[in-house]
């Protein structure tokens, strides 16, 4: 059964608008989330984290937000670039080592 | 450019081969990752290494075997396996001790089983 999950499997978003990414979770032991960046070809790429004791992290254009009584979390893009192109994979731990990892999102931004 | 490498970057094998996966990473990082990913699928933990001890083994089959020979170097040993088995193999590493910290990942293995 998989504890995070990642429901839209695609978005398409205009240039410069905001993307939107959510992910949901089940196991209320994570304490760590990520999300990670994927290009064909290559490994996942960190791109942003947030501990259970906060329910905001920025990091320019890339905000994560945090809902722990929902167990959802979700990632904002803004201003959303061509080169943001990817498929983007949402994942939560806990006892620092075990990462479990959404199905991934594609996000496709036009020009 | 990552900063963990694996190679090969693709790998042929019968079902009968022996081989190896190797990853490197020079980060001072000391705990590192094995990861399996499918077609559309997430990556799944396989097993995790924390200062060169297994600490975590997700119920993987024989047929996999890992090795940490030192703080830098990780390796993954692959005997009879199966056409199932094919799939995209990634390298992982993270700081230890210092709380919470991501994966830093490599560009993978590709292996392909006939």
């Amino acid at each position: 059964d998989q504890q995070v999950k990642q429901n839209s499997p695609s978005l398409s978003v205009q240039e410069g608008r905001i993307s939107i990414l959510n992910c949901d979770y089940t196991n209320s032991m994570f304490d760590y989330f990520l999300w990670y960046k994927k290009y064909p070809a290559e490994g996942p790429t960190f791109l942003i984290s947030i501990s259970s004791i906060k329910d905001k992290n920025e990091d320019g254009r890339f905000t994560v937000f945090l809902n722990k009584s929902a167990k959802h979390l979700s990632l904002h893009i803004v201003p959303s670039q061509p080169g943001d192109s990817a498929v983007y994979f949402c994942a939560a731990g806990y006892n620092f080592n075990k990462f479990y990892f959404g199905s991934g999102t594609k996000l496709n931004v036009k020009p | 450019d990552t900063e963990v490498t694996q190679t090969p970057k693709h790998l042929v094998m019968g079902m009968t081969n022996k081989k190896s996966l190797k990853c490197e990473q020079h980060m001072g990082h000391r705990a590192m990752y094995w990861y399996k990913q499918k077609a559309k699928k997430p990556p799944e933990l396989m097993f995790v290494y924390s200062y060169e001890k297994l600490s975590i083994n997700e119920s993987v089959p024989s047929r996999f075997s890992p090795e940490c020979p030192n703080s830098s170097l990780l390796n993954l040993h692959l005997h009879a396996l199966q056409p199932e088995d094919s799939a995209l193999y990634l390298c992982a590493s993270s700081q230890e001790g210092q709380g919470s910290s991501p994966l830093h990942f490599g560009n993978g293995t590709r292996l392909t089983v006939t």
